[in-house]
């Protein structure tokens, strides 16, 4: 079946640090891909996205690019902000599914 | 925006009670999902909805059923509470239309059970 991995964390970073999360997965077809992130004490909300190999889907300064090659799809940024501080899920949804695969989620500790 | 709202933050129930965690979405969607959040297993499918009056098992429904009886909410009710049922609860809901893959979660329910 379908699955997503990411690194484990914590990732501990000082501000302004350049940030990867790694985020690899297995599936069939041509799944759409996302970033979700979640703040202390709120739910999941969507980062960004990418539905096709090469698409790049930014938001908030965070950038992930959809390899079809290599089956991934990290999440990186540039100089991080304390306030980025938070757990990030990586997801797939396969074409004609309503139903996401999540991976395990990765903290993120952003020290000033 | 899209707004999923729960409609506990916080419960704390005996074990053997009856629990009811409701959630309600304001977007018209049809999807609607109950998860569960546990350190180091992410999240877990309870059920889903993708109609009003159906349903559907994800990866754990053991002890755990639900009801869609209007298409904005969908509740969760834990028959006969355990103490593994400790855990955080996500609602989430999304559409069939454009954007059919993107979930919109609630702010969760911390359920203990003692």
């Amino acid at each position: 079946g379908d699955s997503v991995t990411q690194m484990e964390g914590p990732v501990t970073l000082s501000e302004e640090a350049f940030l990867t999360i790694n985020c690899t997965y297995t599936a069939t077809g041509y799944p759409s891909l996302f970033w979700y992130v979640q703040y202390p004490g709120e739910g999941l909300q969507l980062l960004l996205k990418a539905t096709k190999a090469d698409d790049k889907g930014s938001n908030k300064g965070f950038e992930a690019t959809y390899r079809k090659e290599t089956t991934s799809f990290h999440l990186e940024k540039g100089s991080v902000q304390v306030s980025d501080s938070a757990v990030y899920f990586c997801a797939l949804s396969p074409p004609g599914s309503y139903i996401p695969t999540f991976g395990r989620g990765t903290s993120l500790i952003v020290h000033p | 925006d899209v707004k999923v709202t729960q409609s506990s933050r916080y419960l704390v129930k005996r074990t053997g009670e009856k629990v009811f965690l409701e959630c309600v979405q304001d977007m018209d969607h049809e999807n609607m999902f109950w998860y569960r959040q546990d350190p180091g297993l992410g999240l877990r499918l309870i059920y889903f909805s993708y109609d009003v009056k159906m349903k559907e098992k994800g990866d754990i429904p053991e002890g755990y059923s639900v009801s869609r009886e209007k298409k904005e909410r969908f509740s969760l009710i834990l028959e006969s509470a355990s103490t593994n049922q400790t855990s955080m609860y996500l609602c989430a809901s999304s559409s069939q239309g454009t954007d059919t893959n993107i979930q919109y979660f609630g702010a969760g329910t911390r359920l203990s059970v003692l």
